[in-house]
């Protein structure tokens, strides 16, 4: 069946860095955009980033951007976060999504719903 | 790049409807028919059960429907159940940062 699945999760201190990883089955992994989306405790759901079908575009929340990079590897099915100049605000649940539309293309159409999410990793910044 | 707004909370009795909105600007619900809802239970993960404004996913209980009227979209639950008890999250496409951006969240109490 369809699912993704996230690790790399853990405790980190202010300022280091940590990369997150998903991996995914059941379904063509070239074929679709994908999401990272989370969660801080008690908080509501922030989208993070958004990177295309073949990993040559990607689209960053402004909280983030600059601190965090998205790629893919299809060899292996994986999606990666790199977060990096970690602060407490980056404490959360990370899910990575899947769109419901599949395609070799890369604008909104491509990646403007997720209907698959896996069960997220859990980040903690802190000392 | 602000967060769309949504009501903290909403209830109803079982059987009752409600009615949650979800309100943005010009550049991202009000001139994209790009807005989503999921439905999220206590740890668990956002499940999808609105897209593209009005159009209900494989699985989806037909008991949810979606509506737009200018910058504002909502989610109708009718006959509401106790298993809707949860919380529910709007979420559209954002031409500010050609992302996503998703609402504050209402949690929704079945009395």
């Amino acid at each position: 069946q369809v699912q993704l699945v996230e690790s790399g999760g853990g405790v980190v201190q202010p300022g280091r860095s940590l990369r997150l990883s998903c991996v995914a089955s059941g379904f063509t992994f070239n074929n679709y955009a994908l999401h990272w989306v989370r969660q801080a405790p008690g908080k509501g759901l922030e989208w993070v980033a958004v990177i295309s079908y073949d990993g040559s575009n990607a689209y960053y929340a402004n909280s983030v951007k600059g601190r965090f990079t998205m790629s893919r590897d299809s060899s292996m099915n994986t999606l990666y976060l790199q977060m990096n100049s970690l602060g407490p605000d980056d404490t959360a649940v990370y899910y990575c999504a899947r769109p419901g539309v599949s395609g070799n293309g890369w604008n909104y159409y491509y990646y403007h719903y997720m209907d698959v999410w896996g069960k997220g990793t859990t980040v903690t910044v802190s000392s | 790049q602000s967060a769309l707004t949504q009501p903290a909370s909403v209830s109803g009795s079982p059987g009752q409807s409600i009615t949650i909105s979800c309100t943005g600007t010009f550049n991202d619900v009000g001139t994209f028919n790009l807005v989503s809802w999921y439905q999220q239970h206590p740890g668990k993960a956002p499940k999808l059960i609105i897209y593209e404004v009005t159009k209900r996913p494989s699985g989806a209980s037909t008991r949810f429907s979606g509506s737009k009227s200018g910058n504002t979209a909502s989610l109708t639950i009718s006959g509401l159940q106790a298993e809707d008890e949860a919380d529910y999250y709007c979420c559209s496409f954002s031409y500010e940062t050609s992302g996503m951006v998703f609402g504050g969240g209402t949690e929704l109490t079945v009395l």
